[in-house]
């Protein structure tokens, strides 16, 4: 039980292009989903945290009008890397917390490559 | 503030010793104190948690985690290594007044020699 997806597991797009990013819980409805960054050999940074029909909250520092976080339903929520460029190169990854419980169960995660 | 510590950013260990990975850490109020595993080009899998009641944690994969809280620790232990544990741990504390926010430790790459 409690598993999260993404798609794409990797993508490679060009400098001023959008990616968007799924993240889906899959047996099991999320009212909270989170976005993380990690870059190489460090740790989880939280970017923004995402609930189901408002608006994400976006850790500071985080440009909310470059990623752009969607929570359409309780088991999807999308981040779009808007005009991306190479130093949004990154491992995205995703997770989504039950209502029932304080644990989040983290996505595969998705490694940007942006040329 | 919520923070935690991992000292030791490598540990090497001969399949079948036991193993510790180390996590310290500083809360204002009670600690939720949570370990996960991530292997390369995988996001974090949950191994454990601790919220209250027992020191001793039970978790996936023969793993436990030890709550000491006079020496502020939560580390990692596994009785018995596996070469297939090689992978990257963090502990991570879950902060006190929003507890969507999780702050995860640098991570300890754990390496277990056949």
């Amino acid at each position: 039980g409690a598993v999260v997806s993404q798609h794409p597991s990797w993508v490679i797009c060009k400098s001023g292009t959008s990616v968007k990013i799924e993240c889906r819980s899959l047996d099991f409805q999320a009212t909270t989903m989170f976005w993380y960054r990690q870059f190489p050999k460090q740790s989880l940074m939280l970017m923004a945290t995402s609930n189901e029909g408002s608006k994400a909250t976006y850790e500071q520092g985080v440009e909310k009008d470059k990623f752009l976080i969607n929570h359409a339903s309780l088991t999807l929520s999308t981040l779009t890397v808007t005009s991306a460029h190479p130093e949004d190169s990154s491992f995205y990854i995703c997770s989504a917390r039950p209502a029932d419980t304080d644990t989040q169960y983290f996505g595969p995660g998705t490694r940007l490559t942006v040329l | 503030a919520q923070s935690v510590a991992q000292p030791e950013d490598q540990v090497n260990v001969a399949e079948g010793n036991p193993l510790t990975v180390k996590c310290t850490y500083s809360v204002s109020g009670n600690p939720y104190l949570f370990w996960y595993v991530q292997y390369p080009n995988r996001g974090l899998q949950f191994l454990l948690k601790y919220i209250t009641g027992d020191n001793l944690v039970k978790g996936s994969y023969g793993f436990e985690a030890e709550f000491n809280k006079s020496q502020t620790s939560f580390h990692l232990k596994k009785p018995s290594a596996l070469v297939s544990d090689s992978a990257l741990y963090f502990c991570a504390v879950r902060d006190w007044g929003n507890f969507n926010k999780f702050y995860f430790g640098s991570g300890t790459k754990l390496n277990v020699k056949p």
